[in-house]
C-alpha cells in the first residue's frame, strides 16, 4: 500500500522567508510525528498528533515553529520568518497506536 | 534527559563479513528498541525491533540484542552485501508515556566492499 508521502522533497526559502511543509500518512494510523534531521545526525524529535489532537509539542526549537493537523490526517509544519539554522531535512512519521513508526522520504529545506 | 549513544560511527567491511554495531541508552524506562537504516535521500525504514522482555531476536541475516541491565542493545548483520551498505540507526523508546517518540542515536555508516 501507499507509505507516508511529503512534499515538496526540496524547498530553497530566502531567510525571513515563511515556509510549509506537508505530511501524508498511511491511511488508518492515528499517530503523527515531525523529526528534523541535521546534515550527519540523527533525527530529532520536534512534534507528536494523535488524531487531531496535538500531544506533545516538546521538541519544537522556537514559537517561529507551528504544526497542524486539523481533520486528524495530513498535517502541515510551518516556520515562520525561516534562519539559516532552520537548514535540514524534516521528517514526517505515521504509526498505529503505540505501533512501529513509518517513515516518509522526508523535505529538504536550505534557507539561503 | 533521554540520550542514545551509538557506537563505532563508520564501519567498513568485506562483502560476507559480519558487521556489529552498538548502542547505549539512558533512560531506563525505555522498553522499545527499533533499528532503520537510511540510504542516500531517502527515509529511514524500520529493519527489526525488539521490546525489552525480550533478549534477542533474528530475521534472516539481521538480528537484534538487549542487555536492559546494562542498558545495551547491538545489531548484527551476518554476510554481509554490498546493497547493505547504508547509514543505520539506533533508536529507544518509552511505551508508557503520553508520546511514543523515538529517541535516535547518531548513526554508523557501514560500507560493504566488493
Amino acid at each position: 500500500g501507499a507509505g507516508v508521502s511529503q512534499s515538496p522533497r526540496y524547498k530553497v526559502a530566502k531567510r525571513g522567508q515563511d515556509v510549509a511543509l506537508r505530511c501524508d500518512p498511511i491511511s488508518g494510523h492515528v499517530s503523527l510525528f515531525w523529526y528534523q534531521q541535521a546534515l550527519g545526525q540523527g533525527p530529532e524529535f520536534l512534534t507528536y498528533f494523535q488524531n487531531e489532537a496535538q500531544l506533545d509539542k516538546s521538541g519544537l526549537p522556537s514559537d517561529r515553529f507551528f504544526a497542524e493537523r486539523p481533520e486528524g490526517s495530513v498535517s502541515t509544519l510551518k516556520i515562520q520568518r525561516t534562519q539559516q539554522e532552520d537548514s535540514a531535512v524534516y521528517l514526517c512519521a505515521s504509526s498505529l497506536a503505540r505501533g512501529e513508526q513509518y517513515f516518509g522520504p522526508g523535505t529538504r529545506l536550505t534557507v539561503t | 534527559g533521554e540520550n542514545v549513544e551509538q557506537h563505532p560511527s563508520t564501519l567498513s567491511v568485506q562483502e560476507g563479513d559480519s558487521a556489529v554495531i552498538k548502542c547505549t541508552y539512558s533512560d531506563s524506562a525505555s522498553n522499545y528498541f527499533p533499528w532503520y537504516k537510511q540510504e542516500l535521500g531517502k527515509g529511514p525504514q524500520l529493519i527489526i525491533d525488539i521490546r525489552s522482555n525480550v533478549g534477542e531476536k533474528k530475521d534472516q541475516r539481521i538480528a537484534v540484542t538487549l542487555n536492559k541491565t546494562a542498558k545495551h542493545f547491538s545489531l548484527h548483520i551476518t554476510e554481509t552485501q554490498p546493497e547493505d551498505s547504508a547509514v543505520y540507526f539506533c533508536a529507544a523508546r518509552w511505551d508508557g508515556g503520553a508520546t511514543n517518540k523515538l529517541i535516535f542515536g547518531t548513526g554508523t555508516l557501514l560500507a560493504v566492499q566488493p
